[in-house]
């Protein structure tokens, strides 16, 4: 596709599930960015890619946050034992620069925990 | 106190006025300053891209960044009802991964 792409658009989990974010950023772009953005708040970092190297993961707020960019393409964010708190939207990015700027963004998936 | 300040609004305007947009931050570090626009249940979509100080226009948008006074700004000349969004103003160091975001200003233009 032309854009960045995640899926799915939209994920309600049951606190204490596991959940899986997909994102498949614009085809060649080196860095891939991933945001969490709870209602009325802007964007907050979470972890920078590097084709396949995690190279800053500061920003996962706990050890239940996990994310992978294996092939230096599709990159997967994983939630573990999902809180109320966790609730909100996860957004990817990517940028043919290294680091550049976030300078495509995906539609973000919105997870809701019950 | 956050990093990057921004007037979460709402802020209305009739259509054509010219709109004013800012926000301050507080780590001089910062030497990227970006503009985005998100629209509603929508990912955030780059408007403009500064390095340093100075200005830089697109179009009907104009970006400001005044780093003395660590306050950047954002003109929208002859808003349209379409400019209605919310605006997120956002920073990051050289060398730095990570980008800091202001928590975004709703504009709404009224036709």
């Amino acid at each position: 596709g032309a854009g960045v792409s995640q899926s799915p658009r939209y994920k309600v989990a049951k606190r204490g599930q596991d959940v899986a974010l997909r994102c498949d950023p614009i085809s060649g772009h080196v860095s891939l960015f991933w945001y969490q953005q709870a209602l009325g708040q802007g964007p907050e970092f979470l972890t920078y890619f590097q084709n396949e190297a995690q190279l800053d993961k500061s920003g996962l707020p706990s050890d239940r946050f996990f994310a992978e960019r294996p092939e230096g393409s599709v990159s997967t964010l994983k939630i573990q034992r999902t809180q109320q708190e966790d609730s909100a939207v996860y957004l990817c990015a990517s940028s043919t620069q290294a680091p550049g700027t976030e300078a495509f963004f995906g539609q973000g998936t919105r997870l809701t925990v019950v | 106190q956050k990093e990057v300040e921004q007037d979460p609004g709402p802020l209305s305007v009739p259509e054509g006025a010219i709109v004013s947009l800012n926000c301050t931050y507080s780590n001089s570090a910062f030497q990227y300053f970006m503009w985005y626009r998100q629209y509603s249940r929508k990912g955030p979509e780059l408007l403009m891209y500064t390095y340093s100080s100075g200005n830089k226009e697109d179009g009907r948008f104009t970006a400001q960044v005044d780093k003395s006074s660590k306050y950047i700004s954002l003109f929208i000349r002859d808003s349209q009802p379409s400019d209605s969004a919310t605006y997120l103003c956002a920073m990051k160091r050289t060398g730095g991964f990570k980008t800091i975001f202001g928590a975004g200003t709703r504009l709404f233009v009224k036709a």
